[in-house]
């Protein structure tokens, strides 16, 4: 039972650059999120998405792009990376967050900018 | 816009001591979750609190949720130094988890 599944582990990329950040779950979960989380801080929501087909901007999407072709798959794209989106990424699904379930998580990416 | 703050910040506690960790948020949920994260790893979910009044325990942990005063505890009796982690609450709004800054625990023996 894999859970959900982000690629890669660490990335340095130059300013500029773009990538990609992948994220796949296998639960059959609608909902899918990214955080970012700075150094000794809490987690802020980039994007969501509440089913295949449908995102929504969270509190700080600026750099950011999404997509949700399928229910399995959610990936986060940036366009010319900055110094600021140095971070660790998350990725996490959840079935519902009206049901006594919680959101489960990725094991993270981290996203050095230089 | 639902602000979640989390005191204390940062708690250093011997072994054997108990102690609580805050959580109080700004705007009406009915939902709230607690995380643990280790240095470099993911969130584990400890506890799922659905409802005023909800108290979930787990070994030396115990999470309890007063929706009306808006404020959620996560209670430690005689820490052991396994439990040192940063621990997260986060509150559910419109389907999206709203984090505190999280509080870091340290247990020294």
């Amino acid at each position: 039972n894999a859970g959900v599944t982000q690629t890669p582990k660490f990335r340095i990329l130059k300013i500029g650059q773009s990538m990609t950040l992948q994220c796949a779950q296998d639960m059959n979960h609608n909902y899918m999120y990214w955080y970012r989380q700075d150094p000794g801080m809490g987690l802020k929501l980039i994007y969501y998405s509440v089913g295949a087909g449908i995102t929504d901007k969270g509190e700080v999407p600026n750099g950011y792009n999404v997509s949700r072709s399928t229910t399995e798959d959610f990936p986060l794209r940036l366009e010319l990376a900055a110094p600021s989106q140095t971070s660790v990424y998350f990725c996490a699904s959840s079935y519902s967050l009206n049901t006594n379930t919680e959101a489960f998580f990725g094991q993270g990416t981290r996203l050095t900018v230089v | 816009e639902l602000k979640v703050e989390q005191n204390p910040l940062f708690l250093s506690m011997q072994e054997g001591k108990n102690y609580t960790i805050y959580c109080n948020y700004s705007t009406t949920s009915d939902r709230l979750y607690w995380y643990r994260q280790d240095p470099g790893k993911s969130l584990e979910s400890l506890f799922v609190l659905l409802s005023n009044g909800a108290v979930k325990q787990e070994g030396r942990l115990m999470a309890s949720l007063d929706t009306k005063a808006r404020l959620s505890t996560l209670h430690i009796t005689a820490a052991v130094h396994d439990l040192s982690a940063t621990y997260f609450c986060a509150v559910e709004r419109a389907q999206k988890l709203v984090f505190g800054q999280g509080t870091r625990l340290t247990i020294n023996p």
